[in-house]
């Protein structure tokens, strides 16, 4: 059973459109975080997120994290070629230092 | 941010021999190391988790004997894949934690991550 369940899995949109990946779970948890992954590199911490209700935004990038911290959303705006990658969320439970991740977000942009 | 490092980044080995990949953090101190391992176009799971000085704690499914976990320092951690197979060819990420939770002073401000990755080492055994 994955913990996170992350959607879509896959998704091929234009330059210039807008996007929203989701990323779900029965389970509440400390923080969530996002990651960007390139292929054959480490991913790379794009935004941390902890209080329920939480807004951050970076550039065109917008991160929600839901009231009751479960769940969480990543709006891209005006995407660009150079937003292509794996996009992965990854929560922090109480009291655990270690990191659940979802199943990832593969997203290509076409010019 | 921190950095940690791998080595190497990436390795080809005949089958039954055994490989050892290397994560340090270069600066700072890390209590705790994790140990990923992702298939392609997969996400990262969780092999193991390593405290400086003590066992590592593994997932379930993840044959402690086969990933050996040595967490010698509070800057290295190493995982020796022994007698590698076919099937344990992956990309094994490392990430490297201050234990000290999330805003954790390194005489920097406004860190938010518990983690910080490593560039991963790639494996393929033949």
């Amino acid at each position: 059973t994955q913990l996170l369940e992350q959607s879509p899995q896959f998704l091929s949109i234009q330059e210039g459109e807008n996007l929203t990946v989701y990323c779900n779970s029965s389970s509440v948890f400390s923080s969530l975080q996002w990651y960007r992954q390139e292929p054959g590199e480490g991913p790379v911490l794009l935004v941390t997120v902890v209080t329920g209700g939480e807004v951050k935004k970076l550039k065109r990038l917008t991160f929600q994290f839901g009231d009751a911290r479960k769940d969480s959303s990543l709006h891209i705006t005006a995407a660009q070629t150079g937003d292509t990658g794996l996009y992965l969320c990854a929560g922090e439970k109480k009291g655990a230092q270690k990191l659940v991740f979802g199943q990832g977000t593969r997203l290509t942009i076409n010019p | 941010g921190a950095v940690v490092s791998q080595h190497p980044s990436w390795v080809i080995c005949k089958s039954g021999t055994s490989v050892k990949i290397e994560c340090r953090s270069l600066d700072f101190q890390a209590t705790t190391m994790f140990w990923y391992r992702q298939f392609p176009k997969q996400s990262l799971m969780l092999m193991a988790t390593s405290n400086e000085g003590s066992k590592a704690t593994y997932e379930q499914g993840v044959e402690k004997d086969k990933f050996l976990i040595n967490h010698a320092s509070l800057t290295l951690s190493t995982l020796t894949v022994t007698s590698a197979h076919p099937e344990d060819s992956s990309f094994y990420i490392c990430s490297a934690g201050t234990g000290l939770g999330r805003l954790a002073l390194l005489g920097k401000r406004g860190i938010e991550e518990t983690q910080y990755f490593g560039p991963g080492t790639r494996l393929l055994v033949l």
